[in-house]
């Protein structure tokens, strides 16, 4: 029932590098788009969403682009820290129904 | 405001036995989904509880059940349990505002392991 794609599935970036994770969709009823980060031993907690009518979202250091033509989106993360070490979720949600990707486990070298 | 509580934390139950996971709401929100997070991967739709009824039903089959109640805490109920049921079980709530989806508001999760 996978009806979102996460790549790469797991991620190493130096200190102060740019982390890039990619989702692709299959739904177009999808209408919400939130990227969700994980620590061990914790639920999930939102970090950013979009929309379909904006093509990219900006929170300090956390961009979302988005490709409604290409039924892509991608979480960017300017200036990576060590404590952003986690694992990132990509999701789709139609309805409060909410799919998600498969997890991106990013590690932050100091 | 409170935030989404899940009881237990962790449990151990056997093959065949039946187990009750429960969540209590974030203040507000009229909207309870479940999950079953499985080690190493994203979270999978169990189901979702509008208002006391079914708003919607990924892939599992009917021993797993749910129910909301009038307070919008609810229960997630698998019978019958089998060793692949063994996971984290994550509880959501949310604010369903006519057709547009809104955020997701997710406890710590209970860890289920089937021995």
């Amino acid at each position: 029932q996978q009806q979102v794609k996460q790549s790469p599935q797991s991620l190493i970036v130096q200190k102060g590098g740019i982390s890039i994770i990619n989702c692709a969709y299959e739904n177009t009823a999808f209408d919400y788009f939130p990227w969700y980060q994980q620590f061990p031993g914790k639920g999930p907690a939102l970090l950013i969403a979009i929309r379909p009518d904006v093509s990219e979202k900006k929170e300090g250091r956390f961009t979302i682009s988005f490709n409604k033509s290409a039924k892509q989106f991608s979480l960017h993360i300017m200036d990576s820290q060590p404590g952003d070490s986690a694992t990132y979720f990509c999701a789709a949600c139609n309805n409060n129904d909410m799919r998600f990707g498969a997890g991106t486990r990013l590690t932050v070298k100091p | 405001e409170t935030g989404v509580t899940q009881s237990p934390t962790h449990l151990i139950k056997t093959r065949g036995q039946q187990v009750t996971l429960r969540c209590s709401s974030q203040s507000g929100h009229n909207t309870v989904s479940w999950y079953q997070q499985a080690l190493g991967q994203g979270p999978q739709f169990i189901f979702q509880y509008y208002r006391e009824e079914e708003n919607g039903r990924g892939n599992f089959p009917p021993r797993f059940s749910g129910l909301q109640f009038p307070n919008y805490s609810s229960e997630l109920n698998v019978n019958a349990l089998e060793l692949d049921d063994s996971a984290l079980y994550l509880c959501a709530s949310s604010l369903l505002s006519g057709d547009r989806s809104g955020e997701l508001f997710f406890g710590e999760g209970s860890r289920l392991t089937v021995l």
